[in-house]
Parts: structure tokens; sequence; C-alpha cells
């Protein structure tokens, strides 16, 4: 199968800058997401990164190194409805979707 | 009703039970999907459809059987489970299959199942 590696949990300040990580090693590579999933409810899509490089979107940016099976998540100026679960998922070759488990952000006053 | 509609939000059931997952999208999308979510672990992928027909079967054991009367609806059939089984399972929706485009995928709240 294919091997998605991101933290478990991170903590954070509200207002602060948090760095999520995502390596990822596939047979093939067809695009990157990350979704969003707080408590009991549905994962939701932030972004998709099919280039190298930065992809922005408002306080969430999301970058991609191909070369390095790599990306990252960035949340800018935290806010305390940020504290979720976000998960990174790949598209190989074959155009699998596999997940990573996910890693939970918590964000304190 | 807009989105993803999975019910029932919560689900404990004997090992002997049979019951059944639901899942209504009413986004015109024409792929669904299962997904197994347990605790600290990825989302696990179990059953695909596109256009009604299922393309994928993630080596699922029989003891959960899908079902896709049309492009708006999708059952999960459950018999005989195993307390292992028990976790939130996840229905999503895209427009086309996983191989066309950015293809996002839309998710229900899910269905937390306890099996006893």
């Amino acid at each position: 199968g294919q091997n998605i590696d991101q933290p478990t949990e991170m903590t954070a300040t509200e207002g602060a800058i948090v760095q999520i990580n995502c390596t990822y090693q596939t047979s093939g590579f067809n695009g990157l997401f990350w979704y969003q999933q707080h408590a009991g409810e549905a994962p939701t899509f932030l972004s998709y990164n099919v280039l190298d490089g930065l992809e922005e979107k408002g306080r969430f940016s999301s970058f991609l190194s191909r070369s390095k099976g790599y990306s990252y998540l960035l949340l800018k100026e935290l806010q305390m409805k940020d504290s979720a679960s976000y998960l990174c998922a790949v598209r190989d070759g074959d155009y699998k979707l596999s997940f990573g488990a996910g890693t939970t952000v918590t964000v304190r006053a | 009703e807009t989105g993803v509609t999975q019910t029932p939000r919560h689900l404990v059931m004997g090992m002997t039970n049979k019951k059944s997952l639901k899942c209504e999208q009413h986004l015109g999308h024409n792929a669904m999907y299962w997904y197994k979510q347990s605790a600290k672990k990825p989302l696990e992928l179990m059953f695909v459809y596109n256009f009604k027909e299922q393309t994928e079967n993630n080596s699922v054991p029989s003891r959960f059987s899908p079902e896709c009367p049309n492009s708006s609806h999708l059952f999960l059939h459950l018999h005989t489970l195993q307390p292992e089984d028990s976790a939130l399972y996840l229905c999503a929706s895209s427009q086309g299959n996983l191989d066309s485009g950015a293809n996002v995928l839309t998710f229900g709240a899910g269905s937390r199942l306890t099996v006893l």
C-alpha cells in the first residue's frame, strides 16, 4: 500500500502560525489534497496541489514538492475554530486516493 | 437538504443483528463512496460506485454489503458484524470518479457504529 505520514498532534496559540507536514511514498503521483475535520463532523476540502509550489487561500496555504514527496499545510492567524483534525490525502499513479491518519490541531487561547 | 446526509448518526448493534446505513447526496454527483474511519488510523476506502455501478471493492468482508439503487442513494447493509467493526462510517460523493481532474470528495458527517 501507500505510505503517508503526518504528525499525530500539534498545539498552538491563538493568532500564531502552525505548519502541518505530510510526507508520502506512492507509486506515481496525481495530486495531493488537504481536508479539515472537526470533531463529530464531515471532513471538508481545503486544498489541492498537483504542481510544485505554494497555493494560498486566505489564512490557509498548501505547499508541494513532488521530488521530495512532501507537502505542508500552513495555518496563519490561528483562531479557536481552527481546532480540528487535518487529513493529508495523496492520489497515486493509478488514481487511488490514500489518506494519512490525520493531525489533530489544538488552538489554545 | 443540501450536501451529503447520512442516517443514522449513531447505531449500536449486537453481533447477530442486521442493520443498514443510508447515505443520500443532493449535489448531482455521479460517484459515491463508503469509507471506514477508526481512531488514529487513516481513512479506509471500502466501496466505490460510479453511475450506480460498483467499480471498487477494497477487499471488504462479505458481512458488509453495499447497495446503490441510483446515483443519489447509497446503502451499507450490515450483518453478523464483529466488535472490531466498530468505527465511524463515512459516505462521500464526487462529480466524477477519482481519476478525473481535481476530483474533490464531499463527505457526510458519518454514522458512528458500535458493535457489542
